[in-house]
Order: C-alpha cells, then structure tokens, then sequence
C-alpha cells in the first residue's frame, strides 16, 4: 500500500531562517510520482513541484530546494531565508503511475509552518 | 487562462437539505476529481470521473455521489449533509504529465 508520512505536524521560525520539511514515503511502485503542494489560510492547494521516480537529480527554484532520495524513500522540502509569506501548511503527495492521466493522490498529513517577524 | 472553477467559494447548506457543488474546467483533461478535506486533515479522494466513467473509493459514503454531464462541468451531490460533512471541497482534473486543483468550496452545514 502506498503511504506517506510527514512527521513534523507543526514548524515554527523566524523569518529569515532556513526550514526543512521532511517527507517519506512508501510504495511498491518503481514508477510513482512525488508532488509538494502549499495551502494557505485562504484553503486553495498551491502546486510547488513534480518529482518522477526515475528523477533524482535535486532542485532548486528561488529559496526552495528538493531533496529526492530513493534510497532514504525521502522526498524533503528546505525553503531557504523564511519569509512570513511562506506560513502555510505544506503537504507532500505521492502517486502511482499514470494510467491514461489517472493520477490518485495519496498525502501526508502535512506540515504547518508558522514563520514570524 | 485554463483553469478549473469551483463555485460556490463558500457554501452554507442545512442538516439534511441536499446541496451541489458544481466544477469546470477549461484544460479539456479527461479526468476530474473530488477531494474532500476536513479541518486540519489531508485531502482525501471521494471519486473520480475517467471521461464519462466512475469510479467510486470504497470508503467513499453513499450520501455522495456525482455528476459529469459533459468534459467541462462536474457536480458533486450530497443528499442529506450532515455535520460530519463540513469541509472543503476540493475539485482536480488531470491528463498526462498535469494535475490542476480548483481553489475549493468551503461546505459548512447548520
């Protein structure tokens, strides 16, 4: 069965520190999909990335950062330099290949980041 | 810009009384989705539409059920709301290499 876990339920900074979220999944698939999505007070699900299993080169966009380790089952998030805009709950989500565009999404119970002035 | 609508923003509906929520999506993907997420949970799938087919989780309660009249709109129906079923109703749509979300309907029942 497919499983993802975010230990950390709730992360509080000051703005201008470094965060990691943690993300580790689980999956009998050799080919899945990893996916990071925001979702601010206002409740709209923000995408962030899209991951491929056989990908693991890491990324970086801006003052955000993936971590892709199969060997780990970790898929985790850093957001560098905090900002106040960036508190909201983060969740990360894996799926099985498509089939067809079929895609369930099957979330970690998230992480909420609160980063203060 | 292609997206995917959901109305309405905030919905308020009775205990008991039947209330739709309705989705469109302008991406032509021939897969869409209801989500539901309670307060301070995850998103969970209700159902999904393949083209003109449905597909229902297990766990999924009768008191939901849906409607895709056409590629563009999908309705998600509860018959009898209850308390339980206040939570934010997500709306998806997918086709290959793309996974697009609605920016929700906040159910709440009184």
């Amino acid at each position: 069965a497919q499983k993802v876990t975010q230990a950390q339920t709730e992360i509080s900074v000051v703005e201008k520190e470094d965060v990691t979220l943690d993300c580790v999944y689980e999956t009998r698939d050799t080919t899945y999909y990893l996916f990071w999505y925001k979702q601010p007070p206002s409740g709209e699900l923000v995408f962030l990335i899209r991951r491929n299993s056989f990908d693991e080169q890491n990324e970086i966009s801006g003052r955000y950062s993936w971590n892709f380790q199969k060997s780990t089952s970790s898929f985790n998030f850093t957001i560098t330099a905090s900002q106040v805009v960036d508190s909201a709950v983060y969740f990360c989500a894996l799926s099985e290949a498509e089939a067809g565009g079929y895609n369930k999404l099957i979330f970690g119970a998230g992480t909420r980041l609160a980063v203060h002035p | 810009d292609a997206m995917v609508i959901q109305n309405p923003r905030y919905q308020v509906t009775q205990f008991g009384k039947p209330v739709t929520l309705s989705c469109s999506q302008t991406l032509n993907h021939n897969v869409m989705y209801w989500y539901q997420q309670k307060s301070s949970q995850a998103p969970k799938l209700l159902f999904h539409y393949y083209d003109k087919d449905f597909n229902n989780e297990a766990d999924t309660p009768d008191n939901f059920q849906s409607r895709r009249p056409n590629t563009s709109f999908c309705f998600l129906d509860i018959r009898s709301p209850g308390l339980g079923d206040a939570a934010m109703y997500l709306c998806a749509t997918s086709r290959a290499g793309g996974y697009t979300f609605g920016s929700g309907t906040r159910l709440t029942v009184v």
